[in-house]
């Protein structure tokens, strides 16, 4: 079975704080996302990446970066923390092929004071 | 560009009753169009995938969805509620195009909160 893990399910941190958020899945998946959820909106896409080292901006990069050094990890990095950024955050993983579908970690919730 | 709309941000059911959660999309190419769910304090798991070969999709726990092109809606059903079938849903639909990869990429809707009373 998949698993996606998310190394911490609450987060809260101060405004300006750099901060990470990790993911790591199991199961050699090509492809890892970067979701957030927001009450209303759904999910959107931050970033994603197909490769290691290769990465691709989503709906809403701005205030993000990320990281894949390594074909099963997955860091997302606020640079500077605002409050705005508050969210729910999911990342995800699937093998690349056509049709598959996503598999997501449990989330973590941050929270920017 | 595509997108998804789920009619209905809230939707309340008794418990053996039928559930219809409503989805529509646009896209200018065939789609691929998918249901998760989401149990509270957890990720989202794959429902059911519409990818063009029935138009009629069965998923776990007893939910389907029927593709309608003319109406351009993919509503997800299922015949009888129970209390574990309360969380949040999410239709979605691929912009990958023609069966390419990268089918992660997905344009979700908006979330349908499915509540069951006793």
């Amino acid at each position: 079975d998949v698993k996606v893990t998310q190394s911490s399910r609450y987060l809260v941190k101060r405004t300006g704080e750099k901060v990470f958020l990790e993911c790591v899945q199991d199961m050699d998946h090509e492809n890892m996302f970067w979701y957030r959820q927001d009450p209303g909106l759904g999910l959107r896409l931050i970033y994603f990446s197909y490769d290691v080292k290769m990465k691709e901006k989503g709906d809403i990069p701005e205030g993000y970066s990320v990281s894949r050094e390594k074909k099963e990890r997955f860091s997302l990095i606020l640079e500077s923390a605002s409050t705005n950024q508050t969210s729910m955050y999911l990342c995800a993983s699937e093998p690349g092929r056509s049709n598959s579908p996503l598999h997501f970690g449990n989330g973590t919730r941050l929270t920017v004071t | 560009a595509q997108s998804v709309t789920q009619l209905g941000s809230h939707v309340s059911v008794s418990e053996g009753a039928l559930v219809l959660l409503r989805c529509n999309y646009s896209s200018s190419v065939p789609p691929y169009l998918f249901w998760y769910v989401q149990y509270p304090n957890q990720g989202l798991q794959l429902l059911l995938k519409y990818t063009s070969a029935a138009t009629l999709v069965k998923g776990i726990n007893g939910f389907e969805a029927e593709f309608k092109k003319s109406e351009t809606s993919f509503h997800l059903t299922k015949p009888s509620a129970h209390m574990s079938d309360a969380a949040e849903y999410f239709c979605a639909v691929s912009p990958s195009l023609y069966g390419s990869s990268n089918t992660g990429k997905l344009i979700f809707g908006q979330g349908t909160t499915l509540q069951v009373k006793p």
